[in-house]
Parts: C-alpha cells; sequence; structure tokens
C-alpha cells in the first residue's frame, strides 16, 4: 500500500511569492493535514481537510489557506511569503471509521524562503 | 487546551543501554496517545500508539503504556540500536474524528557504537 506522498520534495521561493504545496493521502483515507515543523518552533498544526471542507484551522494566518480535491488530494498555498515560512510542511491523512484517529505522514516538502 | 510536555535532548546512549524517553500531558478530553519517530532528513513515521487508559503500544522493541492517574505516556526500549538514532515525538489527539495532533517538543536521540 502506498504512503502518503508529497510533492514536491524541496521548493525555494523569494519573499512575496506564492508556494503550492501538493499532499495525495494513502488509498481509502479522507482526512488530510497540514502541519508546519519551522526550526526551533517544534510541530505546528496548519488545517485539516475531510470531505472537501475545511473542518479545523490552526493559529496561522489567513495567507495559509488550501483545499481538498474530490480524489481527497490536497493543495497548501502560501501567498506573500515571508523568511519566518522557511519550514518542513508535512502532510499526514487518516482513514474513515476505524483507526481515524491515527494520522499518517508523508515526507515531507522543505520550503526555503529567501 | 492540550499540551505535550516531553523531556529535552539529546540523549546520549552506547547500544545495548535502556532508554526512558518521558511524556506527559494535559488534555481537554481523552485523548489518544502516540509516539512519532522522524529520521534526519524525513517525515514522521508512527511508533506507537495507545487509545484508551492502559492499553500497551509495542512496535520494533519499544514500548509504552498510557496512564491516565499520572497523564503519562513514557516510550522504553531495553536495547536500542545505533539505528534508533533519531528524534522521537509524543503528542495526542482528542476529538472522535481525530482532529489535529498537539505534539511535545521532540527528544534527539543518539546512539554510540
Amino acid at each position: 500500500e502506498a504512503g502518503v506522498t508529497q510533492s514536491p520534495t524541496h521548493l525555494i521561493k523569494t519573499r512575496g511569492q506564492q508556494a503550492t504545496l501538493r499532499c495525495s493521502p494513502i488509498s481509502g483515507h479522507t482526512s488530510v493535514y497540514w502541519y508546519q515543523q519551522a526550526l526551533g518552533l517544534g510541530l505546528q498544526f496548519l488545517l485539516w481537510y475531510d470531505e472537501g471542507e475545511e473542518r479545523n484551522r490552526g493559529n496561522f494566518p489567513p495567507r495559509f489557506s488550501g483545499r481538498q480535491f474530490p480524489n481527497y488530494s490536497s493543495e497548501l498555498n502560501v501567498n506573500a511569503l515571508e523568511l519566518e515560512d522557511s519550514a518542513l510542511y508535512l502532510c499526514a491523512s487518516s482513514p474513515l471509521g476505524q483507526g481515524r484517529e491515527t494520522q499518517y505522514f508523508g515526507p515531507g516538502t522543505r520550503l526555503l524562503v529567501l | 487546551g492540550d499540551s505535550v510536555t516531553q523531556m529535552e535532548g539529546p540523549v546520549t546512549l552506547s547500544e545495548e543501554a535502556f532508554l526512558t524517553i518521558n511524556c506527559t500531558y494535559t488534555a481537554t478530553g481523552y485523548p489518544s496517545l502516540f509516539w512519532y519517530v522522524q529520521y534526519p532528513g524525513e517525515g514522521l513515521q508512527l511508533l506507537l500508539k495507545a487509545t484508551k487508559a492502559d492499553d500497551k503500544g509495542s512496535n520494533k522493541g519499544f514500548e509504552a503504556t498510557y496512564r491516565k492517574e499520572t497523564t503519562s505516556f513514557h516510550l522504553e526500549k531495553g536495547s536500542v540500536q545505533v539505528s534508533d538514532s533519531a528524534v522521537y515525538f509524543c503528542a495526542l489527539t482528542v476529538g472522535a474524528a481525530g482532529n489535529k495532533l498537539t505534539f511535545g517538543g521532540g527528544t534527539r536521540v543518539l546512539v554510540k557504537p
């Protein structure tokens, strides 16, 4: 069974640009979560999507946004990039029903903002 | 709110030593508890989990028991290997649909041959 996949693996942008990160969940999983792992700040919850809807949002500004597609894949968009947005962005998915409390993570996208 | 506190690292051990990483939590509801491991340059891998009090999660020689009375979920391994060198994260989630994971700060473990 294929795991959670993310693309690209690395992304370099300059301040003020926009970044788009992509995530494909494990087959059969309907929930997708996004987390930011910034140096010195630990793992912070960003967004949760389920059945195409945003269900919960962490303490991040509105320039962090995303969506979930009918095939349950997801995009995270970061507008007006700032230097402190440099981080590893992790996507996770969880199944519907039994075991839905467990999240499985992808390898991450490392975003560098110059 | 929910929070997870785990011992700060780094923890440096010799091969075959006993490893304990302490984790305590506060939660607004009845949490599920997890340990994740992150190897250098990689994402998070689920190591083990426990969803109710007194449950013991185990995997790859690691164990942790959900202790509701002490709000703890300490990770242990009896004999570590160099390949166990990684960062370990304790985490919890509350809610029937999983919702967000709240993580501890992570503990870096370095195992020397």
